[in-house]
C-alpha cells in the first residue's frame, strides 16, 4: 500500500529557472494539498486540487506558481522563474474524500534556489 | 496572520516522564483540531485530532485536551520513549475544503 510519493526530494535551481515538482496521491485518493514549510516555520497551505480541477488557490502567489492535477498522471506544483526566497520544502497530502480530516502527507521535496 | 501558536519551540524530557506540548489558537470558528510528528527528511505523520464537541481524546500514549474557552489544546504523551524526539505540530482545519493551518512546531527530545 504505497503511500504519497514525492519526486524529486531535492531539487536545485539557479534563479529564473522553471521547478517542477511532482506528487502521486495514495491510491483511491483524489484530492489533493500543497503546503510549503519555510525554514523555522510551520507549513503553509498553498492549493488545494481534485482531479481536473482547482478547488481553493488562496495560499499560491499569485505570480509564477501554478499547480494541476490531471485526470491521468501526478499533480504538479510549478515554479517559474524561482527566486532565492522560493527555497522551502514542499509537501503535499492527499485525502480519499472532500474534507477529510486525516491527510497523508509524502516525503516532500527540498527546493534549493542557489 | 498566524492563527494557530505553537509558543514553545523545543522541549526536553527525559524518557519514561511526560511530555506536554501546547497550543494556542485565535479563530473561536475552527472546531477540528490534529496533531502531526515529523522526522527530519519525512513528510508529518497524523497522530491524534479532537473535534470541538469534545475536551479529551485519548489513544495510548497520547491523550489531547481542548479548552475552548481558553482556546487552548495540548498534547500529552506518557511515557516519553526515544522514538518520539521529533518536532511535533499542532493544526486547525479551517474550512470545508480540508484546509489546514499549521503552528510552528515543537522539537521534542527525548533524553535516556
Amino acid at each position: 500500500n504505497a503511500g504519497v510519493m514525492q519526486n524529486p526530494r531535492h531539487l536545485v535551481r539557479r534563479r529564473g529557472q522553471e521547478a517542477r515538482l511532482r506528487c502521486s496521491p495514495m491510491k483511491g485518493h483524489s484530492h489533493v494539498y500543497w503546503y510549503r514549510q519555510l525554514p523555522e516555520e510551520g507549513l503553509k497551505f498553498m492549493v488545494y486540487l481534485q482531479k481536473e480541477n482547482i478547488i481553493d488557490e488562496s495560499g499560491m502567489p499569485k505570480e509564477r506558481f501554478s499547480a494541476e492535477f490531471p485526470k491521468e498522471g501526478p499533480s504538479i506544483l510549478r515554479i517559474q522563474q524561482v527566486v532565492r526566497g522560493d527555497s522551502a520544502a514542499y509537501f503535499c497530502a492527499s485525502s480519499a474524500r472532500q474534507g477529510a480530516y486525516e491527510q497523508y502527507f509524502g516525503p516532500g521535496t527540498r527546493l534549493t534556489v542557489t | 496572520d498566524q492563527q494557530v501558536k505553537q509558543n514553545s519551540p523545543s522541549l526536553s524530557v527525559q524518557e519514561g516522564r511526560i511530555s506536554i506540548l501546547n497550543c494556542d489558537y485565535t479563530n473561536s470558528m475552527f472546531d477540528y483540531f490534529l496533531w502531526y510528528k515529523k522526522y527530519p527528511a519525512e513528510g508529518p505523520t497524523f497522530l491524534i485530532s479532537i473535534s470541538s464537541i469534545k475536551d479529551k481524546n485519548e489513544d495510548g500514549r497520547f491523550t489531547v485536551f481542548l479548552n475552548k474557552s481558553a482556546k487552548h489544546l495540548s498534547l500529552h504523551i506518557v511515557p516519553s520513549q526515544p522514538g518520539d524526539s521529533a518536532v511535533y505540530f499542532c493544526a486547525a482545519l479551517t474550512d470545508s475544503w480540508g484546509k489546514l493551518q499549521f503552528g510552528a512546531g515543537t522539537q521534542v527530545v527525548v533524553t535516556p
